[in-house]
Formats: structure tokens, C-alpha cells, sequence
């Protein structure tokens, strides 16, 4: 069965320190890729997206991410955090569903601490 | 980006009452909206896709007859929570589908059954 892994529940890292998430995907075929970043009274929102191409992903707020289908990895990564980047963050695949449609699987997400 | 609005933000019922929560894009069309469940620490659950002018489509374990889903126009969806109880409570969240692959979500919906 298709699932999203993120083996890290809450990271605590230091302001201006380098981040990296980790996400683990289980697909048959080639995935469509996301983060996305949840904030306490917002919606979740895009970072970036893989759906082919180069590997190397560019997002918003400076975020990068790396796909890397040896590994089946997907790892989110800032090379210096801001306070503001504290919040939530998912990994997801899309998979199409048995009525067509796509359907976004989420892992468990990662809680991301900043500190002074 | 798109905008995608969700009322209310959050609601408190009684036992055995229903709750509708609305789910509305702001600047775009959505013939197709999503409606998932989110529990605390835990990850966004797809319950239902909601398809404008047809019935919706539930998830496998997902009661329609509890969670009944409208999608009248192309900018909004409904969930309603028939007869809450509350095991019920949790955070419901929409999304809208602008094009394939493309989904915007609203700010989610704090229910809370007594």
C-alpha cells in the first residue's frame, strides 16, 4: 500500500541552525511529491512540489528538497531557520484513488521547534 | 495563491446535534473539494471528495450517512455532522482542487461534541 514515512515526530532547532526534514515514501510508480507547512489558524501551505525533472526542488521561504528514488526519500531541507519557521510539516504523495481522482496521503507530520 | 475559506473556524455543540461546517474557494472554480480529518499529533485523514453536482465519494471506513457532503456550486462544499457525538470532535479541514495535482486547503474547523 502506498504510506508517507516521517520518522521524526518534533526537531527542536537553533535560529539560524540548518534544517532537514526527513520523508520516506512507499509508491509503485513515480510519485508526485509535496511538503506542505501547517501554521496554528492557517491552512496548509505548498512549499514545494516534485512531479519530475531535476531533483533538486526549490520552494518558498527559502525551503529546498531533494527526491532521491535509490533511497525513496523525499527530505525537506533549510540551510538557516527563522523563528517564523516554526510550525507543522507534512510530506504527501499523491496516489489516484479507485474512483480516479488523486488523492493526497499524508505522513505524520514533523512539529519543528525554534530556539534562541 | 488561492484562497479557500472554511466556517465556521470553530463550533461547540450538544450530543445528538448536527453541525454543518461550509468550505468555500474565494477566487477560483472547484468542481472537485476535498474534505479531511485531522486528530491531534496525528496526520490529515482523507474522509470524502466531493465532485460538484454528483454524490460525493467516502473514504473506505467513513460513514456517509454521518457526514453528509454537498457540493451545490463550483465554490462550495458542505460537510455536515449528523447526530455529533463525541468521539466526533476533531479538526475538520477542506481543500479545493484548482487544476490536477493542485489542491488549496482552507484554515480548518475545531469541532467540539459535549
Amino acid at each position: 500500500a502506498q504510506s508517507v514515512t516521517q520518522p521524526d515526530i518534533h526537531i527542536t532547532v537553533s535560529e539560524g541552525a540548518s534544517l532537514e526534514l526527513r520523508c520516506n515514501y512507499s509508491y509503485g510508480a513515480t510519485p508526485y511529491l509535496f511538503w506542505y507547512v501547517q501554521s496554528p489558524g492557517q491552512g496548509l501551505q505548498l512549499l514545494l512540489k516534485y512531479f519530475s525533472g531535476d531533483t533538486l526542488v526549490q520552494g518558498i521561504k527559502g525551503f529546498e528538497a531533494e527526491f532521491k528514488r535509490s533511497q525513496s526519500s523525499f527530505n525537506l531541507r533549510k540551510p538557516s531557520v527563522h523563528w517564523s519557521d516554526a510550525a507543522e510539516y507534512f510530506c504527501a504523495v499523491v496516489i489516484i484513488s479507485n474512483f480516479g481522482n488523486e488523492k493526497l496521503t499524508f505522513g505524520t507530520g514533523t512539529r519543528l521547534t525554534i530556539i534562541p | 495563491g488561492a484562497v479557500v475559506s472554511q466556517h465556521p473556524s470553530r463550533v461547540i455543540c450538544k450530543s445528538g446535534t448536527s453541525v454543518k461546517i461550509e468550505c468555500r474557494s474565494l477566487d477560483f472554480q472547484a468542481t472537485t473539494m476535498f474534505w479531511y480529518r485531522q486528530f491531534p499529533k496525528k496526520s490529515l485523514m482523507l474522509m470524502a471528495t466531493s465532485n460538484e453536482g454528483s454524490k460525493a465519494t467516502y473514504e473506505q471506513g467513513v460513514e456517509k450517512d454521518k457526514f453528509l457532503i454537498n457540493h451545490a456550486s463550483l465554490t462550495l462544499s458542505t460537510l455536515t455532522v449528523t447526530s455529533a457525538h463525541p468521539e466526533d470532535s476533531s479538526f475538520y479541514i477542506c481543500s479545493a482542487r484548482r487544476r490536477i495535482n493542485e489542491q488549496f486547503f482552507g484554515p480548518g474547523t475545531r469541532l467540539t461534541v459535549l
